[in-house]
């Protein structure tokens, strides 16, 4: 059985830093790309970064390109996302979610998501 | 940017009928690269179509997609009362990946 468990949200400040994390189980998932997806409240799906299998290449959103990195630990089994110079705007439930497809042909679409994490950004 | 536009925003629909849900992108989606997900209150999405017509694994046969290009379309046939939810389109040809605001489905 898939498992996806985000950890590492909670309220934090204008200007500040914050670390998420995705502990999986459940297929081997150094074969899989590996995306966040957040979800402000009450609004839409708004993709934020992938990474590739491997962590060797990486895509990111304009809006928080040079603000969050993504990055694995294949050896862990976990996704990071770590994200600095917060915004209010980056307030939202941050989902990992598994690529469909194995390899990094096709990462885009998505199979499995955990239940996510809130991040909330207010002074 | 490709801009995924869905339609309409809400559809209320009676128990039992079928539903339309319409989806266009600002610019044609190579090869079909279109998915569907439902979402419900308080869960992450649901992954329902890949690749515009593609059922997911476990995804009930009263579900369908379809469309080429520019224009998609899912299909609900014979509403079941856990179908009614939030439906969101997204591309993934290139990047960025892109989701549709989404199509509210509520009980008429």
């Amino acid at each position: 059985e898939v498992q996806m468990l985000e950890s590492g949200g909670g309220l934090v400040q204008p200007g500040g830093s914050l670390r998420l994390s995705c502990a999986v189980s459940g297929f081997t998932f150094n074969t899989y790309a590996m995306t966040w997806v957040r979800q402000a409240p009450g609004k839409g799906l708004e993709w934020v970064s992938t990474i590739s299998t491997s962590g060797g290449s990486t895509y990111y959103a304009d809006s928080v390109k040079g603000r969050f990195t993504i990055s694995r630990d294949n050896s862990e089994n976990t996704l990071y996302l770590q994200m600095s110079s917060l915004r209010a705007e980056d307030t939202a439930i941050y989902y990992c979610a598994k690529s469909l497809h194995p390899g990094d042909s096709l990462r885009g679409v998505f199979d499995y998501w955990g239940q996510g994490t809130l991040v909330t950004v207010s002074s | 940017e490709i801009v995924m536009t869905q339609s309409p925003a809400t559809l209320s629909v009676s128990p039992g009928e079928g539903a339309t849900l319409s989806c266009r992108a600002s610019q044609s989606i190579s090869n079909n690269f279109l998915a569907w997900y439902q979402q419900k209150p308080g869960q992450p999405p649901r992954l329902l179509i890949y690749g515009a017509s593609t059922r997911a694994t476990g995804i009930p046969a009263r579900f369908s997609g379809s469309g080429s290009g520019t224009e998609f379309t899912l299909t609900i046939s014979s509403l079941q009362s856990e179908d009614f939810a939030v439906y969101y389109c997204q591309k993934y040809n290139n990047w960025p990946v892109t989701f549709g605001q989404g199509t509210r489905l509520e009980i008429k």
